[in-house]
């Protein structure tokens, strides 16, 4: 399964867009993104995936570039729930999820 | 909306026992995992399981781990003599179907003293 690369770490004030970015360039062409987040030791959340359209649901929007090289979650008006770990994975099939270190989304008042 | 339940919520065993940590997942999945979370740390998976018999089990998975469905709505882990080192949340997911996203329960926290 590819790998991913996330910062490890941003910050959005509450009520505007939180942009979370990821890269995972060695992506091969059947393994899809899933975006999930974890609150606290809560079980992991699924968010939202996709394999080449941008997606979007109740929660949030994926942006996935032409080459697949990288995504962009969005979560178009963050709130002080939102904070949380955020993690982008790339799997194929049944397969297992390879959660990396993530990004830890700090959404100030 | 259908959640993966799991049981209890936190266990506290002696280390040497047997603990079973419990899940139900989602009634119609049909793909089975395991995964476990050491304080601050990565969530690193521990097993698949599909048509009744393990599809993959990582390093951390030896001869110490099982799981069994045992019927047709829950699913085990069975770790058999318990080491200090595998305290930890333990999480439970499940999955329709492939390409499909995996959903988490909220976890177990078994604690070894």
């Amino acid at each position: 399964d590819a790998k991913t690369t996330q910062p490890p770490s941003m910050d959005c004030a509450e009520g505007r867009a939180a942009n979370l970015p990821c890269n995972h360039s060695t992506i091969s062409g059947n393994e899809y993104v899933y975006w999930y987040r974890q609150i606290h030791s809560q079980g992991p959340q699924y968010i939202i995936h996709g394999l080449k359209n941008n997606e979007t649901n109740e929660m949030a929007s994926l942006i996935i570039t032409e080459d697949r090289k990288s995504s962009t979650l969005i979560l178009p008006h963050a709130t002080l729930r939102d904070t949380a770990v955020y993690y982008c994975i790339v799997r194929r099939d049944f397969n297992k999820f390879y959660f990396g270190s993530g990004t830890k989304l700090n959404v100030k008042p | 909306e259908p959640e993966v339940t799991q049981t209890p919520s936190h266990q506290v065993t002696q280390m040497g026992q047997e603990v079973i940590l419990r899940c139900v997942p989602i009634s119609n999945h049909l793909y089975f995992y395991w995964y476990r979370q050491i304080l601050g740390q990565k969530v690193e998976f521990l097993v698949s399981f599909y048509n009744n018999e393990i599809s993959e089990k990582s390093e951390i998975f030896d001869d110490q781990f099982s799981v069994e469905r045992p019927d047709g709505s829950n699913f085990t882990l069975k770790i058999r003599s318990t080491k200090l080192e595998d305290s930890a949340m333990y999480f439970c997911a499940s999955m329709k179907m492939v390409d499909q996203p995996q959903h988490f329960g909220d976890g177990t926290r078994l604690s070894i003293l």
